[in-house]
């Protein structure tokens, strides 16, 4: 089955880390610009981050840029989001997505992130 | 950096035609596509560039996109459509319009 799975959301504290997984399965990942879009509460869809198909291009929005890290394993098959220096506006469900040619073909069904003392 | 504006709701009767408007400058010269995220829900691609609808997607859901404006049709909605409709282009990264909340009265 064509799915991906997100994996590694939670409570943290303001400045506290956490790292995202998203495991694909059932198409070949390393053929795909992967995507970060998160979704705060009862707010819009909002882009994160994107990564090619050899990790050697890597993109931000300005508001998470020098905290946030996009990574990917092909062997793995897997796409990750570190986060350092989470602030409360930082709290969202976040999604990983397929990247097919300027639109997002495939999402995960999400992982809650919560920044809060 | 370039902005897309939505409606913030529409409604329809059930059984009627929707439209949901998506503005920008000079729209028409980008690809458009439309994402459906009903409750609870991840996005799901229901239209890409401008008119396309992915597999899986009924006939019903139709799009279109012309000067400053990209339009997503529902013909014969169903209570099942009820969801947010975003659209979103590419411009240097993705960017998203704010998002239409359809209600199927």
């Amino acid at each position: 089955e064509v799915q991906l799975v997100e994996s590694g959301g939670g409570l943290v504290q303001p400045g506290g880390s956490l790292r995202l997984s998203c495991a694909a399965s059932g198409f070949t990942f390393s053929n795909y610009w992967m995507t970060w879009v998160r979704q705060a509460p009862g707010k819009g869809l909002e882009w994160v981050a994107n990564i090619n198909q050899d990790g050697s291009e890597k993109y931000y929005v300005d508001s998470v840029k020098g905290r946030f890290t996009i990574s990917r394993d092909s062997a793995k098959k897997s796409l990750y989001l570190q986060m350092n220096s989470l602030r409360a506006e930082d709290t969202a469900v976040y999604y990983c997505a397929r990247d097919y040619a300027g639109y997002l073909d495939l999402w995960g069904r999400g992982t809650l992130v919560t920044v809060s003392s | 950096s370039y902005e897309l504006t939505q409606p913030l709701s529409v409604s329809v009767a059930l059984g009627q035609t929707a439209t949901i408007t998506c503005g920008g400058n000079n729209i028409g010269g980008r690809n458009v596509h439309w994402y459906q995220q009903k409750p609870g829900q991840a996005p799901a691609l229901v239209i890409y560039r401008d008119s396309n609808r992915p597999s899986g997607i009924p006939e019903r859901f139709s799009g279109s996109n012309s000067g400053n404006t990209a339009t997503l049709t529902i013909s014969r909605a169903q209570a099942g459509d009820e969801a947010d409709y975003s659209c979103q282009v590419w411009d240097s990264f993705v960017v998203f319009g704010g998002g239409t909340k359809l209600t199927v009265l």
